[in-house]
């Protein structure tokens, strides 16, 4: 079962930020969160992911609150070809580690 | 950075044929693989996961005989979807990992049962 929840879906406008919660309020000590998006028909796209820190990289920024029990991913200048379902993943490190994928945000990004 | 590739992209068959999917990782040895499928509108559902010169461990509720996964070597696993009906229609994705804790996805093989 999926350790995390989303909301199903949101919207924001072309330009502005957009900023898609995730609770995980079960993480265990050693597990990271990682966020994937998948567009329609095709594989799932890395993003991002942290273990306790703020991350950032070229595509997102990612907050994790300090108790690790929710985070955020935040795309700065939304556009239109970042509409997909984000999925916010819990889940070990290393190669050997699986994950299990929840129901994902699907995400709208309007003109 | 890293790419998976999968192939084929899609595939048409007929009911009680067999059906490879190859999944490659290109740029990195992955000693582990895992093989999801998706349903339409639904996330990701976790079939098996392949392990290099060893068996694959299957979720509960997948048939290993009917889903039979090859990983000969550190950069190549298979799926077989054996004797494959409408109901395996499906969109079927495998991901790789690196050593630096990321999971790669291929780009998925549609796969539909006549």
């Amino acid at each position: 079962d999926a350790k995390t929840t989303q909301p199903p879906s949101m919207d924001c406008a072309e330009g502005r930020a957009a900023n898609l919660p995730c609770n995980h309020s079960t993480i265990s000590g050693n597990e990271y969160v990682y966020w994937y998006r998948q567009i329609h028909s095709q594989g799932p796209q890395y993003i991002i992911h942290g273990l306790k820190n703020n991350e950032t990289n070229e595509m997102a920024s990612l907050i994790i609150t300090e108790d690790r029990k929710s985070s955020t991913l935040i795309l700065p200048h939304a556009t239109l070809r970042d509409t997909a379902v984000y999925y916010c993943i819990v889940g070990g490190a290393g190669a050997n580690s699986k994950l299990t994928f929840g129901k994902g945000i699907t995400l709208s990004v309007r003109p | 950075g890293a790419v998976v590739s999968q192939h084929p992209s899609w595939v048409i068959c007929k009911s009680g044929t067999s059906v490879k999917i190859e999944c490659r990782s290109l740029d990195f040895q992955a000693t582990t693989m895992f093989w999801y499928r998706q349903f339409p509108k639904q996330s990701l559902m976790l079939m098996a996961t392949s392990n290099e010169g060893s068996k694959a461990t299957y979720e509960q509720g997948v048939e290993k005989d009917k889903f039979l996964i090859n990983h000969a070597s550190l950069t190549l696993s298979t799926l077989t979807v054996t004797s494959a009906h409408p109901e395996d229609s499906s969109f079927y994705i495998c991901s790789a990992a690196t050593a630096a804790e990321k999971l790669f996805f291929g780009s998925g093989t549609q796969l539909s049962v006549l």
